[in-house]
């Protein structure tokens, strides 16, 4: 197993920019979850796949945000229009299924100017 | 509702010494799974230790261990022999396991504990 990975793992934006950001779990994982973690926090969730199946969302997930797992394999998030709110670490975090342990990638760091 | 609460914003110990990190957690699921996670200052959530609601023994992951208190609702996380590399931000999670749960991890605050040479 190669990790989770995420790309960027820092992105700076102008406020009302859309960035997106992407998730490569561990193979063979069918769970994916995006949590956001603001400084000095613990990570909040935000959204989860089964394979390609988006099956639950946060209501901290507003409609600016949109999360994607095509093939069931790599996934992306997208914030449309950001603000200065957004800025926070996005992580996300894959498994084999429900009741294993969830395998964090490094993060994305992002941060609204 | 699920809550955890970690109520140490910061640690201190000396290295080689053991250190204990306090978490108590509330839910009303029978079935659920705790978890601790070392975050250092890269940000990677690296995962320590688990300990399932039914488990009958408390875990144990070399230096780390769990006191697993079902009762008092409460896993505080044990750190043997701390070593410098050991400074980091250390959260605590848990997972409602029942029927229809998604497995999403609910996290407390975390501590923040320095390792002193």
């Amino acid at each position: 197993d190669t990790g989770v990975s995420q790309n960027p793992r820092h992105k700076i934006t102008k406020r009302g920019q859309n960035v997106t950001f992407r998730c490569d779990p561990i193979s063979e994982h069918n769970r994916l979850y995006w949590y956001r973690q603001t400084l000095g926090q613990g990570p909040e969730f935000l959204t989860y796949f089964q394979n390609e199946a988006q099956l639950e969302k946060s209501r901290l997930l507003s409609d600016r945000f949109s999360a994607e797992r095509p093939k069931g394999s790599f996934s992306t998030l997208e914030i449309q229009r950001t603000e200065q709110g957004d800025s926070a670490m996005y992580l996300c975090a894959s498994s084999p299924g429900q009741v294993e342990t969830q395998y964090f990638g490094p993060g994305t760091r992002l941060l609204v100017l | 509702a699920q809550k955890i609460t970690q109520t140490q914003p910061g640690m201190f110990v000396q290295e080689k010494e053991a250190v204990t990190l306090d978490c108590t957690y509330d839910t009303s699921d029978p079935s659920y799974g705790l978890f601790w996670y070392k975050q250092p200052s890269s940000g990677e959530m690296i995962f320590l230790i688990y300990q399932g609601s039914y488990d009958q023994q408390n875990a144990t992951e070399g230096r780390y261990s769990l006191n697993f208190q079902k009762a008092r609702k409460s896993a505080n996380l044990v750190i043997s022999a701390s070593q410098l590399g050991d400074s980091a931000m250390y959260f605590c999670a848990m997972r409602e396991i029942g029927y229809n749960q998604g497995g999403k991890l609910i996290f407390g605050q975390g501590t923040e504990l320095s390792v002193k040479p």
